[in-house]
């Protein structure tokens, strides 16, 4: 079975708040990747790391910032959010690129 | 670039009904093609996939099959129950890249 793992599930947070959201995958891949889902919308990419470097930022506001500590581990620092962040924040990795597998998701809002 | 078109929806059928929710893409090269499903406050799976041209994905009773000829990779299942309704989503990957169509949501009733 593939998994992804994200915590936390909900996270309320003020406008002047820093918080992150963290991602954990067992399965050896070797890309992870951020994604923001708006309710009833696609996911859109954020951003790809690969071998633990980031390979891919889709222009997102410096507001927030990936970090990879580990090849198992990946971080959303997020900072001076605006309420128009809040979503439903994906973690997904993949061993080729191509089969992409995705946790639960965090949900995130801004206040 | 790449693109992923669904059916408009949303689709309400009663169970045991027959589902097709069509897909079609365009993309540079030959891309993977997949399904996922995102039920109501969860995060997506993967439903099915076919990496190459009439390869047939299946799982729990949904099929796609991808026609390079008609560049579709339709879902269908031959009785959808209660449990189905979710959003599904139609997704391919060139060079890298997922690229999602818009989402088609399914409710079955009883």
């Amino acid at each position: 079975d593939t998994e992804v793992t994200q915590t936390p599930k909900h996270l309320v947070m003020g406008m002047t708040n820093k918080k992150s959201l963290k991602c954990e995958q067992h399965m050896g891949h070797r890309a992870m990747y951020w994604y923001k889902q708006k309710a009833k919308k696609p996911p859109e990419l954020m951003f790809v790391y690969s071998y633990e470097k980031l390979s891919i930022n889709e222009s997102v506001p410096s507001r927030f910032s990936p970090e990879c500590p580990n090849s198992s581990l990946l971080n959303l620092h997020l900072h001076a959010l605006q309420p128009e962040d809040s979503a439903l924040y994906l973690c997904a990795s993949s061993q080729d690129g191509n089969t992409i597998y995705f946790g639960e998701g965090s949900w995130l809002t801004v206040v | 670039g790449n693109s992923v078109t669904q059916m408009e929806g949303p689709v309400t059928l009663s169970e045991e009904a027959f589902l097709t929710i069509n897909c079609t893409y365009t993309a540079t090269g030959y891309p993977s093609l997949f399904w996922y499903v995102q039920y109501p406050g969860e995060g997506l799976q993967l439903l099915l996939k076919a990496t190459k041209a009439d390869d047939k994905g299946s799982n729990k009773g949904f099929e796609a099959t991808y026609r390079k000829e008609t560049t579709s990779f339709h879902l269908e299942k031959g009785s959808v129950q209660v449990s189905d309704s979710a959003v599904y989503f139609c997704g391919g990957t060139s060079y890298g890249k997922l690229t999602f169509g818009q989402g088609t949501i399914l409710t079955v009733h009883p």
